[in-house]
């Protein structure tokens, strides 16, 4: 059985630092890449980061661009996400999601963690 | 950028009556490769998201054949054919025709007259 499991998230004040991470089990982690997805309360859903199975790639929507890092431990089976210079409207809880084999986006999602910025 | 919206936002439906919603495009999701890149989630009450729909029509595994995704190009819609209670939730649907860059529509909320 797929499981991934967030933890991490807190309440941060502004221009503030996190790191989340996502402990993924029941699959062969490397051969996956693997998403962070976040939804704000009551809001939509928005995707924030994905990165390959070997972690040769990243990718990034302009929104958090230059201020979140994703990276993962394949020997760990685990995922990153490094969040600096937070802002109030980064508050969201935030799911790791793991794309299919092959290649549909978010086949598996974890609980999530919530992250609160504010003063 | 493209984005996405769906109609209507909110739905309440009877049980064991039809159900459709509508999700439409800024800009084409139809690849090169004859694949249009749309998918429909599910996210029940206190819940994750599922994925129900892959690639404009096809079921993820364990999804009820009361689900169907159709459509190409701008204009894509998801049915159930009977709603049972177990389908409230928020919809929503994705394209990853630019992949990496994923872009969920505003989510349609179903629930239960």
């Amino acid at each position: 059985e797929v499981r991934l499991l967030e933890s991490g998230g807190a309440l941060v004040q502004p221009g503030g630092s996190l790191r989340l991470s996502c402990a993924a089990s029941g699959f062969t982690f490397t051969n996956y890449a693997m998403n962070w997805v976040r939804q704000a309360p009551g809001k939509g859903l928005e995707w924030v980061s994905g990165i390959g199975g070997s972690g040769g790639y990243t990718y990034y929507p302009d929104s958090v661009k230059g201020r979140f890092t994703i990276s993962r431990d394949n020997s760990k089976d685990t995922l990153f996400l490094q969040m600096n210079n937070l802002r109030v409207d980064d508050t969201a809880v935030y799911y790791c999601a793991r794309d299919s084999s092959w290649g549909a986006p978010f086949d598996s999602w974890g609980q999530g963690t919530l992250v609160s910025v504010s003063s | 950028d493209i984005v996405m919206t769906q109609s209507p936002l909110s739905l309440s439906v009877t049980p064991g009556q039809p159900a459709s919603i509508s999700c439409k495009s800024s800009q084409s999701l139809q690849h090169s490769d004859g694949k249009a890149y749309l998918y429909w989630y599910l996210q029940k009450p206190g819940q994750p998201p599922q994925l129900l729909i892959y690639e404009v029509s096809n079921r993820f595994s364990g999804v009820p054949d009361r689900f169907s995704g159709s459509g190409s190009g701008t204009d894509f819609t998801l049915k159930i054919s009977r709603v049972e209670a177990e389908d409230v939730g928020v919809y929503y649907c994705m394209q990853s025709i630019q992949p990496p860059l994923f872009t969920f529509g505003p989510g349609t909320k179903v629930d239960i007259k």
